[in-house]
């Protein structure tokens, strides 16, 4: 059985910085690419993050770019997303999700999700 | 950046047929996938590559995707199907992944 369980989230003071973690299980985890998804409150799914088999590439949304850095450790079947200077639009429930293929760019979909792990930031 | 449109909400009493749309530009030449997401659980994947159905996914559940539309419909809906339901696709490497912006399904 597939499952993505992610951890990390916190209440957290606008500014600060803030790891999120997903550990895998249940498959081969260097074979896919894994992605970070938001939903702010009252919102929809908003993709945030992407990393290829091998951390050979790794995209962000505008959004977020430069201020969000995903990783990978294959050994400990891991993704992060390190996300710094947090502002309160970053409030959300963050999920990890698996991709069907290798290459997070190349016309990406989601086969497995976890449940996600919720970041508030406020003063 | 490409847009998908779905219109907020969509209201259908138990046992009639429920049609969600979504609607982008030429929408019909992309790959497009449907999840399903209740509150508290993780999303699923319920149709990929415009209408192959995920496994385990009743067969209640059909889409489509031509044109400007792409289409998920739920026949005999029952009140389990209540949710939020998403399409996504992906219009390049630099714009992987395109969610619309959700349609709340509520069983009356």
């Amino acid at each position: 059985e597939v499952r993505l369980v992610e951890s990390g989230g916190d209440l957290i003071q606008p500014g600060r910085s803030l790891r999120l973690s997903c550990v895998a299980s249940g498959f081969t985890f260097d074979d896919f690419a894994m992605h970070w998804v938001r939903q702010r409150p009252g919102g929809g799914l908003e993709w945030v993050s992407g990393i290829s088999r091998h951390s050979s590439e790794t995209g962000y949304a505008d959004s977020v770019k430069g201020r969000f850095t995903i990783s990978r450790d294959d050994a400990r079947k891991s993704v992060y997303l390190q996300i710094t200077s947090l502002r309160p639009g970053d409030s959300a429930l963050y999920f990890c999700a698996r991709d069907l293929n290798s290459d997070y760019s190349v016309r990406p979909f989601f086969t497995f999700w976890g449940q996600g792990t919720q970041v508030t930031v406020s003063s | 950046s490409y847009v998908l449109t779905q219109p907020p909400s969509l209201s259908v009493a138990p046992g009639e047929t429920a049609r969600m749309t979504c609607g982008g530009d030429e929408i019909g030449v992309k790959s497009v996938h449907w999840y399903q997401h209740k509150p508290g659980q993780a999303p699923l994947l319920i149709i990929y590559f415009d209408s192959d159905r995920s496994s385990g996914v009743p067969e209640r559940f059909s889409a489509s995707n031509s044109g400007h539309t792409a289409t998920l419909t739920i026949s005999r809906v029952e009140a389990g199907d209540e949710a939020d339901y998403y399409c996504q696709t992906s219009d390049s490497p630099r714009d992987p992944v395109v969610f619309g912006g959700g349609t709340k399904l509520i069983v009356l």
